[in-house]
């Protein structure tokens, strides 16, 4: 069993839409929990993180832990076509423990 | 200035040549990491280095050869690579000695090897 575990998609949605990208893990002792995103032919960049259980909102994005469920989740509200990229979980542990990351296409 | 550049950009070799990789940052980061990613697919840790000394080598075969000459660079030394090493070679910095280790990461440099 890997320990992030990652849909891959990939997921296509229209323009405006909520889009809900989600991650579970196995490894109880991970307290940071961060999504990057990444632009074709680009390297990650880190959008959001959130230590522990609970929410963080930035602007569009919504993250959550529950770490009772060992899952988490990244919200876009009015997604728009430059959301098109691929979506990273990752978890710290000492290391960054990454999924295998969701590809999301945002059609105008 | 919170970026880490890479050079090249791309960068095409055979199976017999000997190139470099570079990496930079001026953020003060005492970290510096690299990562292999294939297509599709996370990317993967090779090597760490911490107060530029080698912390982490995660089994990475000896034709790849890290190098850390001072606190804002990092290199990769390239020498008999196989056409199954080809993928994009990703830096990253990052603080040390904090609970949650932001990683920030350069563009990457897109191998070849033929």
């Amino acid at each position: 069993q890997k320990e992030v575990e990652q849909d891959p998609g990939p997921l296509s949605v229209p323009e405006g839409a909520i889009v809900s990208l989600n991650c579970t893990y196995s490894n109880s002792a991970f307290q940071y929990f961060m999504w990057y995103r990444q632009y074709s032919r680009k390297g990650p960049e880190l959008l959001m993180y959130t230590y522990s259980s609970g929410n963080k909102e930035d602007g569009r994005f919504t993250a959550q832990v529950d770490k009772s469920s060992k899952y988490i989740s990244l919200f876009i509200r009015d997604s728009q076509p430059s959301d098109s990229a691929t979506y990273l979980c990752a978890m710290s542990g000492g290391k960054l423990i990454f999924g295998q990351g969701t590809e999301l296409s945002v059609k105008p | 200035d919170t970026e880490v550049t890479q050079t090249p950009k791309h960068l095409v070799m055979g199976m017999t040549n000997k190139k470099s990789l570079k990496c930079e940052q001026h953020m003060g980061h005492r970290a510096m990491y690299w990562y292999k990613q294939k297509a599709k697919k996370p990317p993967e840790l090779m090597f760490v280095y911490s107060y530029e000394k080698l912390s982490i080598n995660e089994s990475v075969p000896s034709r790849f050869s890290p190098e850390c000459p001072n606190s804002s660079l990092l290199n990769l030394h390239l020498h008999a690579l196989q056409p199954e090493d080809s993928a994009l070679y990703l830096c990253a910095s990052s603080q040390v000695g904090v609970s949650y280790n932001e990683q920030f990461f350069g563009p990457g440099t897109r191998l070849t090897v033929l």
